[in-house]
Parts: structure tokens; sequence; C-alpha cells
């Protein structure tokens, strides 16, 4: 089965501290991945994807496909990080972007 | 803007009334998306619509769900006989061809009572 899993729903940390937003996926043909971040009252928006291999707002995520993950991470989280994350799977195949169920971010000060 | 544009944003209805939801893509983008999020979920693919190919229509929940696109603008997705799980936001989406960046709309607030 075709499916993204992100375990954790929250994620709290001071502002300052490390964060990674954990991603791992399933699928039997070449992935392609992508973080979208949602801020408040505002739409869905992508954030990185792994074939940029860039960095977006000190964000960055690595493919690890020996481990079927994409975690996304930042040294030194900023309270507007503060946001609702989703990792998401191109199906080349199908052409289609199927998202995990989201992890909310929060940096408290 | 040259956003996507749903409409209308918020959307009140009865139990068992149908309702249609309108998308218009980006001019241009090729593949347009239909998702839904339900209160503390995540999205849930419901249809992908790519050029004059068949749509992927895996993701709907029931027959009461069915959307149509014209061409490569708008789409509408009709929901027949509402229920109150049907409650949830409907979001759009669209990119330039298959397997490039998608753009959200704002999305429609669905609400059936």
């Amino acid at each position: 089965a075709q499916r993204v899993t992100q375990p954790e729903k929250l994620l709290s940390v001071f502002k300052g501290a490390p964060v990674e937003l954990k991603c791992n996926y399933s699928y039997s043909g070449s992935p392609e991945l992508f973080w979208y971040v949602q801020y408040s009252r505002q739409r869905l928006q992508l954030l990185l994807r792994h074939i940029s291999r860039e960095s977006i707002k000190g964000f960055t995520a690595d493919l690890n496909k020996g481990e079927t993950s994409f975690h996304l991470k930042k040294p030194f989280a900023q309270e507007e990080d503060s946001a609702m994350y989703y990792c998401a799977l191109n199906r080349r195949s199908q052409g289609n972007l199927i998202f995990g169920k989201g992890t909310k971010l929060s940096v408290k000060p | 803007g040259a956003g996507v544009s749903q409409s209308p944003s918020n959307k009140v209805t009865e139990k068992g009334k149908d309702v249609e939801l309108r998308c218009d893509p980006i001019s241009g983008h090729t593949a347009l998306y239909w998702y839904r999020q339900r209160l503390g979920q995540g999205l849930e693919f419901l249809i992908y619509f790519q050029g004059n190919s068949a749509p992927d229509k895996s993701g709907l929940p029931s027959d009461r769900f069915s959307a149509e696109r014209t061409g490569e603008s708008v789409s509408t997705l009709t929901i027949q006989r509402t229920q109150q799980e049907d409650s949830a936001v409907y979001l759009c989406a669209s990119s330039l061809y298959q397997n490039t960046e998608a753009f959200f709309g704002q999305g429609t607030r669905l609400t059936v009572v």
C-alpha cells in the first residue's frame, strides 16, 4: 500500500532548539517527496522537495531510501516556524500527491 | 491574483441537500486535485485530473461524490444527499504538469447541519 506516515500529531519545542519532524513513506516505485506547510490562516504551500536538495527557511530534508524516510530538520527553531507541516508523496506512475496526517509544530518563546 | 480560487469559501447546508463546490485553477495548469480535510485530520485525496486523461477517482469516499472538469479549466465537486460526516474543508490544488509543485486554494469549509 502507498502511504505517508507522520507519527507525531503535535511537536512542541522552545525557540532556538533543534526540531525534527518525522515522515516515513511506503511506495514501491521511485518516490518524489515534498514538505508542505500551512501557517495560521494561510494556504497550504510548498516548503521544499527532495529533488531540489535545498534549504528553505533553514529547513532541510534528506531522502533516506533505506529507511524510507524524509524527515524535516532545522537546527534552531523560530517562533514563526509554528505551523502545520505535511509530508507528501508524489506517485509518479499515477501523478497524484498523497499526504500524511500532518504535524503541528509549536515553537514557544 | 493568479492563484487557485475556490468558491464558496463557506457553505452551510442541511443534511440531505446537494452541494456544488467550485475550483478555478491557475491558468495553464494541466493537473487538478481535490482533497478533503476533516477537523483534526490530514489531507484525504479525493480525485485527480490530468489533461484529457481519465481522472483518478480512487479517493472518492462514496458514489454521492463526483467531480467534473472541463478541459483544463474549472472543476466542480458535487456531493449529493449530504451527510454530517461530509463536514470538512475541501481543498483544490493545481499544478503545471503531472509531478510538479501543487498550488492550493484557500478551501471551501462545508458544514452539514
